[in-house]
């Protein structure tokens, strides 16, 4: 049974720092690995998506990394803002029989001014 | 691209009533997924459907709970005999299928039973 983990559950950082947070999977058997964000009280927001055949992707100040091999993947935050604050999570979309995203609990970050 | 679109957005039901959650997935994706969310909890998968096919409902309680995704239409995870433990955010995510590809969520619904 695949099981996401996420550390930290929650961290809070001063605005500029640069932030990593950490996703690990039980089961390599997947297909991709998604990092969303979501806001309060919102609905999901689609950050980055990692094919099983890549090692990272990069979208702005965003930078996810998948090492399928060791079950691990890291989201790292250059230059955090304010407007980062969110829950951070984290999901692997398994393989075989049925496909399906499982997620990890999130880590909520916040970035004070 | 209008995205997936979930009716209501907030939903208030009685103890005993009916819950209807609505899904339009995203222009040309055929495959739909149905999340809940239980306050300070992660998601959980419920439901996995293919048009007119559900593919995997492992998640799906045993009773009072089902869903459909009709050849034409929205999907729908329908909630008989409501009670408090189902108040949730439930979130439906399209994806195009294979498993390749990314999947888009919902805004989702927050149903309430009083």
């Amino acid at each position: 049974k695949q099981e996401v983990t996420q550390i930290p559950a929650a961290l809070s950082v001063p605005e500029g720092e640069n932030l990593v947070l950490n996703c690990s999977f039980t089961d390599s058997a997947i297909y991709n690995l998604q990092w969303f964000r979501q806001d309060p009280g919102k609905g999901l927001t689609s950050l980055l998506l990692i094919q099983s055949s890549q090692r990272e992707q990069t979208s702005g100040r965003l930078n996810a990394s998948l090492d399928k091999s060791s079950g691990r993947s890291t989201l790292y935050i250059a230059a955090s803002q304010p407007g980062d604050s969110a829950t951070y999570l984290c999901a692997a979309f398994l393989q075989g029989g049925s496909e399906k995203l499982v997620f990890g609990k999130g880590t909520k970050l916040t970035v004070n001014p | 691209n209008a995205g997936v679109m979930q009716n209501p957005r907030h939903l208030v039901r009685r103890r005993g009533q009916e819950a209807r959650l609505r899904c339009s997935p995203m222009k040309g994706h055929s495959h739909v997924y149905w999340y809940r969310q239980l306050p300070e909890e992660g998601l959980k998968f419920m439901v996995y459907l293919q048009k007119e096919n559900i593919i995997d409902e492992s998640g799906m309680p045993k009773e009072r709970f089902s869903a459909e995704f009709p050849k034409e239409g929205p999907s729908i995870l329908r909630i008989q005999q409501v009670v408090r433990g189902d108040s949730a955010a439930y979130f439906c995510a399209s994806s195009r299928g294979l498993g390749n590809t990314e999947a888009f969520f919902g805004q989702g619904t927050r149903l309430t039973v009083v």
